[in-house]
């Protein structure tokens, strides 16, 4: 099973601050490496997808980097709405995995 | 508009079954691939089970491999997760999401979730 592992866990940043959110993977995902955000008692929703294509209707904010096993979700000048949990996901191999998280919280 | 409206969720004993079901609208049910994917209290997200858009492949985490069973209807525009032998550790909101292709699986929408409890 490949692991994710999300770095930090936990952010608290200014509105209108730069976020960067990195996700490293045991082993090569290629580019299958997804990124979605989960608001407070809400259903998750796909940011990004293969490491760097935005989903229809995501802020041109919100962008993402990497392949292999390094990858990066940006969040450019961070807005109040912004405030929730962020999980990468891969598919380049089963079982499908997630990261743990990471909690963006507006200071 | 795509929709996904899970249902099912209860409390059910240990040991007990439970089957949920996720009805689709607003997209071509059958072209698209759609998995289970839970989040217990408080914790992440962790896939359960998936389902090519035909339906003739199925896929599962080890964790409820043998136990849990998916199946759709495209008929109806219907997934469902046949949960048999419940633990404890089975307890979460079991979110419907629905594949980027027939046999994609980027979670490209997602459900409201339905909420298990198993507990006696």
């Amino acid at each position: 099973e490949i692991v994710l592992t999300q770095s930090p866990d936990f952010q608290s940043v200014t509105p209108k601050e730069k976020v960067t959110i990195t996700c490293r993977a045991s082993q090569s995902v290629g580019s299958s490496l997804h990124w979605y955000q989960q608001n407070a008692d809400q259903s998750p929703k796909l940011l990004i997808k293969y490491a760097s294509q935005p989903f229809s209707g995501v802020p041109s904010r919100f962008s993402g980097s990497g392949s292999g096993t390094d990858f990066t979700l940006t969040i450019n000048s961070l807005e109040a709405e912004d405030a929730a949990t962020y999980y990468c996901h891969q598919t380049g191999s089963l079982p499908w995995t997630f990261g743990q998280g990471t909690k963006v919280e507006i200071k | 508009e795509v929709q996904l409206l899970e249902s099912g969720g209860d409390l059910v004993q240990p040991g007990g079954s439970l089957r949920l079901s996720c009805a689709a609208s607003g997209f071509t049910f059958s072209t698209y691939a759609m998995s289970w994917v839970r989040q217990a209290p408080g914790k992440g997200l962790k896939w359960v089970s998936g389902i090519s858009g035909t339906g003739s492949t199925t896929y599962y985490a080890d964790s409820v491999k043998g136990r849990f069973t998916i199946s759709r209807d495209n008929s109806k525009s219907t997934l469902y997760l046949r949960m048999n032998s419940l633990r404890a550790e089975d307890t979460a909101v079991y979110y419907c999401a629905k594949g980027e292709s027939r046999d994609g699986y980027t979670f490209d929408y997602w459900g409201q979730g339905t909420l298990v409890t198993v507990s006696s």
